[in-house]
C-alpha cells in the first residue's frame, strides 16, 4: 500500500506570495492533519480535515487555510507569506475510528523556504 | 504551553546496549501515546504506540512504558543498533474532547548508536 504523497518537496518563495502545498492521504484513510515543524517550535498542530470538513484548528493566524476533496486528498494554503513560515510542512493521515487512537502516518514533508 | 517534553535532547549509547528515551506530559486528558522516529528532511516514521489502559507494549527490539500517575512513558531499544541513529519524538492525544485525535509532540530527542 503506497503510503502519504506530499507535493512538492521543495519550494522557495518570497515574502507576500501565496503557497498551496498538496496531500494525498494512504488508501482507505479519510482523514489527514497538518503540521508545520520548525527549529524553534517544533512540530505544531495546523489543522485537521475529515470528509472535506475541517475538525481541529491549531494556533495558527488566518493566513493558513486548508480543504480537503471528496477523494480525502488535501491541500494547505499560507497566504501572505512571512520569513517564519519558512518550516517543514507535514501531512499524515489516518482512518478515523471512534475514540481518536488511531495512529497518524506522516508524508515526507515539504520544506518551505520564504525569503 | 508544551504539554509533551522530551528533556533530553541528546542520548549516546553503545551499540548492543540499552537505549532509554523518556517523555513527560501535563494533560490529564491524553490516552494514547505514540513514538516516532525521525531522519533529516524525512517525515516522522510511526515507531510503537500506547493506550492508557495498559502500562507495557512491546514490539521486537522495542518496549514503551506507561507511569500514568507520574505522567510519564519511556521508550526501550534492546538492543540499540547503528542504525537507529536518530531523532525519537514521543506524541500524545487526548481521546475525548475538543482536541480529539490532534497529536501533541515533544521536541524530540537525538539519539545516536556508535559502535
Amino acid at each position: 500500500k503506497a503510503g502519504v504523497t506530499q507535493t512538492p518537496r521543495y519550494l522557495i518563495k518570497t515574502r507576500g506570495q501565496q503557497v498551496t502545498l498538496s496531500c494525498s492521504p494512504i488508501s482507505g484513510h479519510r482523514s489527514v492533519s497538518w503540521y508545520q515543524q520548525t527549529p524553534g517550535q517544533g512540530l505544531q498542530f495546523l489543522f485537521e480535515y475529515f470528509s472535506e470538513t475541517q475538525r481541529n484548528k491549531g494556533n495558527f493566524p488566518g493566513r493558513f487555510s486548508g480543504r480537503q476533496f471528496s477523494n480525502s486528498r488535501s491541500e494547505m494554503n499560507v497566504s501572505t507569506l512571512e520569513l517564519g513560515d519558512s518550516a517543514l510542512y507535514l501531512c499524515a493521515s489516518r482512518i478515523l475510528l471512534a475514540g481518536g487512537r488511531e495512529t497518524q502516518y506522516f508524508g515526507p514533508g515539504t520544506r518551505l523556504l520564504v525569503l | 504551553d508544551q504539554q509533551v517534553k522530551q528533556n533530553s535532547p541528546s542520548l549516546s549509547v553503545q551499540e548492543g546496549r540499552i537505549s532509554i528515551l523518556n517523555c513527560d506530559y501535563t494533560n490529564s486528558m491524553f490516552d494514547y501515546f505514540l513514538w516516532y522516529k525521525k531522519y533529516p528532511a524525512e517525515g516522522p516514521t510511526f515507531l510503537i504506540s500506547i493506550s492508557s489502559i495498559k502500562d507495557k507494549n512491546e514490539d521486537g527490539r522495542f518496549t514503551v512504558f506507561l507511569n500514568k500517575s507520574a505522567k510519564h512513558l519511556s521508550l526501550h531499544i534492546v538492543p540499540s543498533q547503528p542504525g537507529d541513529s536518530a531523532v525519537y519524538f514521543c506524541a500524545a492525544s487526548a481521546g475525548r474532547g475538543s482536541t480529539l485525535g490532534r497529536l501533541y509532540f515533544g521536541r524530540g530527542t537525538q539519539l545516536t548508536v556508535w559502535p
